[in-house]
């Protein structure tokens, strides 16, 4: 199966900044790769699909690029409401579909 | 807009066997364009991915859980349902029902449920 490593583990920022995160897939998933936004006792929430597509509904400050093994979201001027946890995922040919261990975006 | 929502057992027993219902509304799990999925996220193993379900009733597993896992659907309660047999308290964990598209570019997962705690413990 294809193994996804997110990094950093926790990523401190302060609101108004830009935060970046970085997912690496085990072997080349081209642009099948998805993010989510997760907050606890919430459902969680597509943000990026296609590598760089963002979800209907989310703004425009949130990014998503990389295609192959390297993937990044970007966060730019961080909200209140960005603090979370996020997720990377890829669907790339054959099951199963794998998770990175996430990247918690906390208030520094 | 399409919601999904996981009811079962909180606490679940060693060695008995793990029932989860997912209960769909503004959609249905009849749709020919959508699978039904079940992931969980626990402290050991992150998000897990379990299986899926086609309104066919055809599913897939993950390696990993297939040997205990069963997923069926029931298109006249718009639900679809996890069974996980043998239960330790590695399968401690949130599970999460959630929906993707059916072709092989629309494999991520929209929307999910909120999950439901589930804890194996005697």
């Amino acid at each position: 199966e294809v193994v996804m490593t997110q990094s950093p583990a926790t990523l401190s920022v302060s609101p108004g900044e830009t935060a970046t995160l970085s997912c690496r897939a085990s072997q080349s998933i081209s642009n099948n790769l998805a993010w989510y936004q997760h907050k606890p006792g919430q459902a969680p929430r597509l943000l990026i699909s296609g590598a760089s597509a963002r979800a209907t509904g989310v703004p425009a400050r949130f990014s998503g690029s990389g295609s192959g093994t390297e993937f990044t979201l970007t966060i730019s001027s961080l909200q209140s409401e960005d603090f979370a946890v996020y997720y990377c995922q890829q669907y790339n040919k054959r099951l199963p579909w794998t998770f990175g261990q996430g990247t918690k975006v906390e208030i520094k | 807009q399409v919601q999904l929502q996981e009811s079962g057992p909180g606490l679940v027993k060693p060695s008995q066997t793990l029932a989860l219902t997912c209960t769909v509304s503004g959609g249905s799990v009849s749709s020919g364009s959508y699978y039904w999925s079940w992931i969980r996220q626990s402290a050991g193993k992150g998000m897990e991915w379990i299986g899926r379900i086609y309104t066919s009733g055809t599913t897939n597993y993950n390696p990993s859980l297939r040997s205990r896992s069963n997923i069926t659907i029931d298109r006249s309660k718009n639900q679809f349902s996890l069974e996980l047999r043998s239960v330790t308290a590695a399968d401690t964990a949130v599970y999460f029902c959630a929906r993707s598209f059916i072709g092989a570019a629309g494999n991520w997962f929209d929307p999910w449920g909120p999950g439901t705690q589930v804890t194996v413990s005697s």
